[in-house]
């Protein structure tokens, strides 16, 4: 079965500190990834997505940058943090392909960030 | 732009009512839709995808059906549980293109024993 990790679960950091957040799948092979930012009373925001390795789509232009070095692993990264940066970051993946059932899309535990 | 609704946006009931969650969306064209739960602090958790195709889909007591020409989805959960208590997203993704899921803001439930 695939199994989707995060990781920290939690992490408090300055403002203007670098910032690396990591996630891996397991169990499958060239999954779709993808990084979303849940902010306190607002909703579910796309950050990056991927179809392959090297291969990153940004949505929205912020101090925030994705790379995806091997297959099943895509991280995210800040050289320096700001106050804003601060919410609840959830990766997530589903197999490239079709639409209907077996191909939902599939969350992580998620990190929360507290940017001080 | 694809629009996505999710009415109302908190909901309060006693244990063993049969409940009804909306969706509802702008844009027609849409390839499926996936309903999420998510609790506090933890990650989104899949309930149910329905294709364009289709016009329901059951698991347990959740039923989601989808009326693709009025814009509407909705999610029926019988005989509720305080177990059902979180936040119900809904997600919809458009013809064509990468697969990037529009998310409504969800409707926060909260099941009384």
């Amino acid at each position: 079965s695939q199994t989707i990790h995060q990781w920290p679960a939690t992490l408090v950091q300055p403002v203007g500190s670098p910032l690396s957040l990591e996630c891996t799948v397991e169990g499958t092979s060239n999954p779709n990834l993808y990084w979303y930012r849940q902010a306190a009373g607002r909703g579910l925001q796309l950050l990056f997505y991927s179809v392959g390795i090297g291969q990153i789509s940004s949505e929205v232009p912020q101090n925030l940058s994705a790379s995806r070095p091997q297959d099943r692993q895509f991280i995210l990264s800040s050289k320096k943090l700001l106050l804003s940066d601060s919410g609840f970051y959830l990766c997530a993946w589903r197999r490239p392909g079709g639409g209907g059932p077996g191909y939902e899309q599939y969350f992580g535990p998620g990190t929360r960030l507290t940017v001080t | 732009k694809q629009e996505v609704t999710q009415i109302p946006a908190a909901l309060s009931v006693p244990e063993g009512e049969n409940l009804v969650l909306n969706c509802s969306f702008t844009d027609s064209a849409i390839y499926n839709l996936q309903w999420f739960r998510q609790d506090p602090g933890k990650g989104l958790t899949s309930l149910l995808l329905i294709q364009s195709s289709q016009r329901e889909q059951t698991s347990g007591r959740l039923n989601a059906s989808l009326d693709k020409s009025s814009g509407r989805s909705t999610l029926y959960i019988a005989a509720s549980q305080p177990g059902d208590s979180a936040t119900y997203l809904c997600a919809v993704r458009r013809t064509g293109g990468s697969y990037i899921p529009t998310f409504g803001r969800g409707t926060s439930l909260i099941v009384h024993p």
